[in-house]
């Protein structure tokens, strides 16, 4: 069956530092990626896209990976902040079908 | 309107009972998804629409989950003889078809489902 996971429910770093989260998929062929960003009590909101033919993606203080053959994205927030503290999701896209990891809950400390 | 609408935003119910949640989606959006939250999980698959076509239903868990989407607009997700299992965060997305290769998906605030 079709498995997403992310990496560590709970990842805590330092402001300054770079945060990198994981998206691994299992039995899944992705036509593209996408990555969310979720506060407390808040629908998620999307941040980031990369299609299968796409190696690397950048706005501003996030990048993302995509290594179909390691069936593998990396998420990184540069410089991260305070502010930056949330839960992160990837989502999974063929067609018209979108399916979520757990998420990891990223908590960056002054 | 300017965003996805979900209503009620909290709803508390007596369990066995039946309930309805909303959701407006984007205006000119052609798909819509429902997706189920509960506390510090992530999103579990429910259904999708997609214009005119037959809706994806793969993901209901029971035969108490039903949805319809009226007019290519508006979506109702109607629960049926609520059980305590049933208590999550439900949440609706919108977008123009995924297909399209460029498009993100926009979610409500989600209704918060108690069942007691």
């Amino acid at each position: 069956s079709q498995k997403i996971e992310q990496n560590s429910e709970a990842l805590n770093i330092q402001e300054g530092k770079t945060a990198t989260l994981t998206c691994n998929y299992t039995n899944y062929s992705p036509a593209y990626l996408q990555w969310y960003r979720q506060d407390p009590g808040r629908g998620p909101v999307f941040l980031l896209l990369i299609r299968e033919n796409e190696k690397e993606k950048r706005k501003e203080r996030l990048k993302v990976t995509f290594d179909t053959t390691l069936k593998q994205s990396l998420f990184h927030i540069t410089a991260s902040q305070p502010a930056d503290s949330a839960t992160y999701l990837c989502a999974l896209v063929r067609l018209n079908d979108m399916r979520f990891g757990a998420g990891t809950r990223l908590t960056v400390k002054p | 309107g300017a965003g996805v609408s979900q209503s009620p935003s909290n709803k508390v119910t007596e369990k066995g009972k039946d309930v309805e949640l909303r959701c407006d989606p984007i205006s000119g959006h052609t798909a819509l998804y429902w997706y189920r939250q509960s506390l510090g999980q992530g999103l579990e698959f429910l259904i999708y629409f997609q214009g005119n076509s037959a809706p994806d239903k793969s993901g209901l868990p029971s035969d108490r989950f039903s949805a319809e989407r009226t007019g290519g607009s508006v979506s109702t997700l109607t629960i049926q003889r609520t059980q305590q299992e049933d208590s999550a965060v439900y949440l609706c997305a919108s977008s123009l078809a995924l297909r399209t290769r460029n498009t993100e998906a926009f979610f409500g605030q989600g209704t918060r489902l108690t069942v007691v």
